[in-house]
């Protein structure tokens, strides 16, 4: 398998722009985070999906954001309108179900809102 | 509620001496999943192990090794001998066993000077 992937791997773009980030999780793991680490906040969790269901979106900081799983093969985060103060790496991760398995990262996405 | 905290937020030490590196953990689980993971330069998280909450034996694999004690709520873990190459950033995690929630230390820094 090819791992996670995530897309684009750099991101920059005009304060007030909608940003949107993508990830393709490993074929056949039930779970999907979408993280942001920052030097300040560290490894934050967003959101998270079971089964293509959100099951946890307390971490996201505002309307602003918003996560979608159509599918078990695809998730989107998106930023609108995007904020200087939103730059950051933002991490995609998927695992299998139950939490005696550990999760597989992307790439991670750089944003950085100009 | 989850809690990771990792209170070491840089350590700075030369090749070839020893260091810990601290984590302490809440959680109202009994059952729960601790993880260790390491971010080196390039960016990418590498998972490093995984321990059950209802093991409590501690491991070893080749220079480093992790100490579970339940009793003090801490994941700690040890590099012997360090290397140049131990340079990064390492995280320690929390697991859910019945929601999968997955959240993440602050990390520590840890450069190892030549």
């Amino acid at each position: 398998d090819a791992g996670v992937i995530q897309s684009p791997r750099h991101e920059v773009t005009e304060m007030g722009q909608e940003v949107t980030l993508r990830c393709k999780p490993i074929s056949g793991h039930d779970y999907l985070f979408w993280y942001r680490q920052t030097m300040m906040r560290g490894l934050e969790l967003l959101i998270y999906f079971n089964n293509n269901v959100p099951i946890d979106d307390s971490g996201m900081p505002e309307d602003r954001f918003s996560a979608k799983m159509p599918n078990a093969s695809f998730s989107t985060l998106k930023i609108q309108p995007s904020e200087p103060r939103d730059s950051a790496v933002y991490f995609c991760a998927s695992s299998l179900v139950t939490g005696n398995t550990e999760a597989f990262f992307g790439q991670g996405t750089r944003l950085t809102v100009v | 509620a989850q809690k990771v905290t990792q209170a070491q937020t840089e350590i700075s030490v030369v090749e070839k001496e020893d260091v810990t590196l601290d984590c302490v953990y809440e959680t109202r689980d009994t059952t729960y999943y601790l993880f260790w993971y390491k971010q080196p330069p390039s960016g990418e998280l590498v998972f490093l192990i995984r321990r059950n909450s209802f093991d409590e034996q501690n491991e070893i694999s080749g220079r480093y090794s992790w100490n579970f004690q339940k009793s003090t709520s801490s994941f700690n873990f040890t590099i012997t001998a360090s290397q140049v190459v131990d340079s990064a950033v390492y995280f320690c995690a929390l697991r859910a066993s019945n929601t999968g929630k997955l959240i993440f230390g602050q990390g520590t820094t840890l450069q190892v000077k030549p």
